[in-house]
């Protein structure tokens, strides 16, 4: 069993939806939760960076950790064409400093 | 602006060569990581460095080998031990003056076999 798991997709969504993009993982010692959105042919770019559980905001985005579930979300509202691109989660522990990461989520946003 | 540079962007290996991939980062971090990318696969560490002159394998780092001379360098040279060196590699950067701070990637270079 992979210490993260993350669904490939394909996602297609028309623009204007709530998109929910989710990970679940293994590791209880996981403290530290993060995604990435990574454009075709380009590094992943940080989106969204939290700590233990809770949710955090950041305009159009909003990502909740579940630590009893063991598992973490990003929610984007108000989908844009622009946002069709792959996104990442990726996790970390409290000691040493190696991260772990999901597959990645391919989404399309249609106009 | 702060950031990771990574070149070239394509890279183009013949049988038997070794070629090196470079990393620059302007962004004072100490740990620096080499990541390779596959459809499907993620993200998979090949090495990582956390302070000058010292790294670390990572799960895949047969074939490959690695250099910390400088806090701002961490090139990658792919050898021919790789017998299938074709993929996306991505280096990233993250800071240590606090605990966990999340890595920051640069644009990858993508090798090809020719």
């Amino acid at each position: 069993q992979k210490e993260v798991e993350q669904d490939p997709g394909p996602l297609s969504v028309p623009e204007g939806a709530i998109v929910s993009l989710n990970c679940t993982y293994s590791n209880s010692a996981f403290q530290y939760f993060m995604w990435y959105r990574q454009y075709s042919r380009k590094g992943p770019e940080l989106l969204m960076y939290t700590y233990s559980s809770g949710n955090k905001e950041d305009g159009r985005f909003t990502a909740q950790v579940d630590k009893s579930s063991k598992y973490i979300s990003l929610f984007i509202r108000d989908s844009q064409p622009s946002d069709s691109a792959t996104y990442l989660c990726a996790m970390s522990m409290n000691t040493g400093n190696q991260f772990y990461f999901g597959t990645g989520t391919s989404l399309t946003v249609i106009p | 602006d702060g950031g990771i540079t990574q070149s070239p962007k394509y890279l183009f290996r013949k049988e038997g060569q070794n070629v090196t991939l470079s990393c620059e980062q302007n962004l004072n971090h100490d740990a620096m990581y080499w990541y390779r990318q596959d459809p499907g696969q993620g993200l998979r560490l090949i090495y990582y460095s956390q302070i000058v002159n010292d790294f670390q394998k990572g799960d895949i780092a047969e074939g490959y080998s690695v250099s910390r001379e400088k806090k701002e360098s961490f090139p990658l040279t792919v050898t021919s031990a790789q017998k299938n060196p074709t993929a996306f590699y991505l280096c990233a950067s993250s800071g240590l003056d606090r605990v966990n701070q999340p890595q920051h990637f640069g644009d990858g270079t993508r090798l090809s076999i020719l």
